[in-house]
């Protein structure tokens, strides 16, 4: 079975600029969480989405947003970059509901120039 | 919210030794702590997890403990080998109403030498 599936691997942008970073869960799994991870540091949770809906959200400013679609895939936006926001972006993916375990893709690896 | 704090930041090890890495939580409501592996260019793997109701857990090479009182647990590696170099990162699923956020350890960045 696939994995989690995320898209691009790399991005280079520049200040101002929007992006738009896409996951795929694995099949069968309806929730999809996102983390941002900062070079040297661990992962810090943006959001998480079970059932299209936004169930959670981290200290991130309004710049980032995301949605879930009804085949449970989703996408991270980030309007007007900062070069802070260059980092690994990554997607996990759970079952939902009650289960806890999260799967995490190889990541987003965004650079802000 | 959850606060996590890891340690050792690095440990360097000789291939056959054991390696233990620990986690403090402030939370007592937390009660999922899983234990990823992350190696240079890769997104995190999971490779063992424990739930509140168990105190130790074990796959092979590897086991995880848990101090619900204390708020700390740990993870063991046995018999290291080489392929066991990378970062490792402890997590806590925090209870916040409705979410199953996250919350990571800073990271161990283990060497196994051969």
């Amino acid at each position: 079975d696939a994995g989690v599936t995320q898209s691009p691997t790399h991005l280079i942008k520049t200040r101002g600029q929007h992006v738009t970073l896409r996951c795929s869960p694995i099949s069968g799994h309806k929730s999809v969480s996102w983390y941002q991870q900062v070079l040297g540091q661990g992962p810090q949770f943006i959001f998480q989405y079970y059932e299209k809906e936004e169930r959670g959200r981290g200290n991130f400013p309004d710049r980032f947003s995301a949605r879930q679609f009804p085949n449970y895939s989703s996408e991270l936006n980030v309007n007007a970059l900062l070069l802070g926001d260059s980092a690994l972006y990554l997607c996990a993916s759970s079952l939902g509901g009650a289960e806890e375990t999260q799967y995490f893709g190889p990541g987003t690896r965004l650079l802000v120039l | 919210g959850e606060n996590v704090e890891q340690h050792p930041s690095t440990l360097s090890v000789q291939e056959g030794d054991s390696a233990v890495i620990k986690c403090t939580y402030s939370d007592s409501a937390s009660n999922y702590f899983p234990w990823y592996k992350q190696e240079l260019g890769k997104g995190p793997q999971l490779i063992i997890d424990i739930r509140s109701n168990v105190g130790e857990k074990k796959d092979q090479r590897i086991a995880v403990t848990l101090n619900k009182t204390a708020k700390h647990f740990s993870l063991h590696i046995t018999e290291t080998q080489p392929e066991d170099s990378a970062v490792y990162f402890c997590a806590v699923l925090s209870m916040d109403t409705g979410r199953r956020a996250l919350t990571f350890g800073s990271g161990t960045r283990l060497q196994v030498q051969p």
